[in-house]
């Protein structure tokens, strides 16, 4: 059974532009959350998507969006990217079990913001 | 607020034994994981805990205490591939997870 994927892996963007990155989860995992990874921070929950439809959000600026399709396919958007947006983004995936939800992480996409 | 503390880095012997702990509060309690995080790789899962007590599973065991909030990973037997992060995280009423900064585990020979 395939990993979860990310795309793309590696990004460089400058202040001011939006950028896009995409998540696949592990096939049959309908659940899909968004991380933001810093050195200063460690993770940072930024959403979760089940079923097409966001069920948690954490604390991040209007900025920060995001969407799933209905083959769970996720994106995250970033608008007005911001110096402090350099991050790792991870996607995690779960099979939705009612409580015991453990998350497999993609590869991470690493965005560089100059 | 919800909170998860660990230390920030820990130094080990090969061969030795460590201990990394995490303390939470969190609103509500649905189980708190460990995840390994080389660098540079994507977190990956080791333990779960719900109920109080010690969880072995092989070199690593987790305990976990839900009167003192309080849980620990404990690695033994040191390996150099044992360097790494060790992100501890707490699923809360809404079974979000909330996660710790992570710990810094060095490993000298």
């Amino acid at each position: 059974k395939a990993g979860v994927t990310q795309t793309p892996r590696y990004l460089i963007k400058t202040r001011g532009q939006q950028v896009t990155l995409s998540c696949s989860p592990i096939s049959g995992h309908r659940s899909v959350s968004w991380y933001q990874q810093t050195p200063g921070q460690g993770l940072q929950f930024l959403f979760e998507y089940f079923s097409e439809t966001q069920r948690n959000k954490g604390n991040f600026p209007g900025r920060f969006s995001g969407r799933q399709f209905s083959n769970s396919r996720s994106e995250m958007n970033v608008s007005t990217l911001e110096l402090g947006d350099s991050a790792l983004y991870l996607c995690a995936s779960s099979l939705f079990t009612g409580g015991r939800e453990i998350g497999f992480f993609g590869p991470g996409t690493r965005l560089t913001v100059l | 607020g919800q909170n998860i503390d660990q230390p920030t880095e820990m130094t080990a012997t090969e061969g030795a034994i460590v201990q990394i702990n995490c303390t939470y509060q969190t609103s509500g309690f649905n189980g708190l994981f460990w995840y390994q995080q080389h660098a540079g790789e994507a977190p990956t899962f080791l333990s779960y805990n719900v109920l109080d007590g010690l969880e072995e599973k092989g070199r690593f065991s987790s305990f976990l205490s839900r009167s003192k909030g309080y849980s620990y990973l404990l690695l033994k037997e040191l390996q150099m591939k044992d360097s790494a992060s060790y992100l501890c995280a707490v699923g809360d009423s809404n079974y979000q997870l909330i996660w710790g900064a992570g710990t810094k585990l060095i490993i000298k020979p």
